[in-house]
């Protein structure tokens, strides 16, 4: 299947420091991407909708001057928590959309995920 | 709007019993269904997808889930489960690949020996 990556796994951060998130899609390109939230023990929810050389589009609640999103290629998308917070620290997923496994059918795949942790 | 409601917070189970985790959507329109099982401190791997065609859908690990249209139901199942299964399922919704995928709250499997 389609492989999504995410760089950094795990980053510990010191707070008032900025902290990038990269997303990849390996061996598809994705015409969208979507950045998602998880708090302990909840479930996701989606911050940002990313189209490849266009602005994000944020969801309701979240400060996109805080959550900076670059969709520069079709194959990466970052994700940058500026200023960062304890409040900030999360599992960051990303998920990219496109045609993948020889299919022209576009299918979400998802990645790894990021845990960040401020302190 | 779209929506999901996993009826279940918890679901405690003996091993080798079967075991269904409940899930219902909302939406105005045709919607594409998916089971994620998360593991903990992993990422999400899907289980199974219903795009269209026949309702009842088989997954990886022995896993099945029925869409029913009439009950906006999109019911998860296995007949036998293992150890191994303890975990989070997430069930979600979408318009399609390039739309947003929207979460239901999730629903902890536990597996007793």
């Amino acid at each position: 299947g389609a492989v999504v990556s995410q760089h950094p796994s795990r980053v510990i951060c010191k707070s008032g420091t900025s902290v990038k998130i990269e997303c990849r899609s390996l061996d598809f390109q994705a015409t969208t991407m979507f950045w998602y939230r998880q708090f302990p023990k909840k479930s996701l929810m989606l911050m940002a909708t990313s189209n490849e050389g266009s602005k994000a589009t944020y969801e309701q609640g979240v400060e996109k001057d805080k959550f900076l999103i670059n969709h520069a290629s079709l194959t990466l998308s970052t994700l940058t928590v500026t200023s960062a917070h304890p409040e900030d620290s999360s599992f960051y997923i990303c998920s990219a959309s496109g045609p993948a496994g020889g299919t022209t059918i576009e299918t979400q795949y998802f990645g790894p995920g990021t845990r960040l942790l401020v302190l | 709007a779209q929506s999901v409601t996993q009826l279940d917070s918890q679901v405690p189970v003996f091993e080798e019993a079967p075991v269904e985790l409940r899930c219902n959507y909302s939406s105005s329109v045709s919607v594409y269904l998916f089971w994620y099982v998360q593991y903990p401190n992993q990422g999400l791997q899907l289980l199974l997808k219903y795009l269209s065609g026949s309702t009842l859908v088989k997954g990886i690990n022995g896993f099945e889930a029925e869409f029913n249209k009439s009950q906006t139901s999109f019911h998860l199942r296995k007949p036998s489960v293992h150890i191994s299964d303890t975990a989070e399922y997430f069930c979600a919704v979408s318009e399609g690949g390039g739309f947003k995928t929207i979460f239901g709250a999730g629903t902890r499997l536990f597996v007793k020996a």
